[in-house]
């Protein structure tokens, strides 16, 4: 199956929001509603920030936000903060035990 | 506290077999499901398969034919073993817990990554 699809990078000045979008398909982002999103910082294991498209793990900021509409799901990063400046990766169930992640996207925070 | 710790050989010969163990501290393995991710430099993450407290397990569909993990109870460790490794496998190999039973792409609790390289 194919990764999903995000843009390879995105940018904010300090305190606007910015969005992340992950495009899939009908097989994996569009049929489930297990959509994940991961921060990670350079020589750092990712860290989960949101599953089931919009759900927050404990400790994870309210300004990040999770959502979906057909086969495109979204991260939006509200109230940027240069602590935010960092890679993020979307993943997806894809069906018989298998899922599927994203390329990544690069978040300057200029 | 949770921890999760992968180690192994961090150079391997191409055509040769990577073997990497993850153990988990603070845990029973013997409970949720139990994965292994990799990045390759610079470059995306990819799930590799994961194995459960009962056994089971599901493999990448692109990487079924060469990998198996299993797991030993009475360590409190899950093994990765990958065959026939090529340059294209170089990479840092992540063990991950698995957020829920129900939730199969969401992990919570990362090891520290270990970096294998494939080369002559």
């Amino acid at each position: 199956q194919s990764a999903l699809t995000q843009p390879p990078s995105a940018s904010g000045s300090p305190g606007q929001s910015v969005t992340i979008s992950c495009t899939g398909t009908s097989s994996d982002v569009g049929n489930y509603k297990y959509v994940s999103w991961y921060q990670q910082f350079p020589g750092i294991a990712p860290k989960l920030i949101i599953y089931e498209v919009n759900k927050r793990p404990s400790g994870v900021p309210e300004r990040f936000s999770g959502s979906k509409s057909g086969n495109t799901a979204s991260l939006t990063v509200s109230g940027l903060q240069v602590e935010d400046e960092a890679d993020y990766f979307c993943n997806s169930y894809a069906g018989s035990n298998n899922l599927v992640f994203g390329g990544g996207t690069r978040l300057t925070v200029l | 506290q949770v921890q999760l710790q992968e180690s192994g050989p961090g150079l391997v010969k191409p055509s040769e077999t990577l073997s990497l163990t993850c153990t988990v501290s603070g845990d029973s393995i013997n409970s949720q499901y139990w994965n292994w991710i990799r990045q390759p430099p610079g470059k995306g993450l990819e799930w590799i398969g994961y194995i459960n407290y009962r056994g089971g397990s599901s493999y990448n569909p692109s990487l079924k034919s060469r990998v198996t993990i299993s797991v030993d109870m009475s360590k409190n460790q899950f093994s990765l073993s990958l065959n026939s490794v090529t340059t294209a496998d170089t990479a840092v190999y992540y063990c991950a817990r698995q957020l829920a039973v129900s939730s199969m792409n969401s992990f919570d609790l990362w090891g520290q990554g270990t970096t294998v390289t494939v080369s002559p």
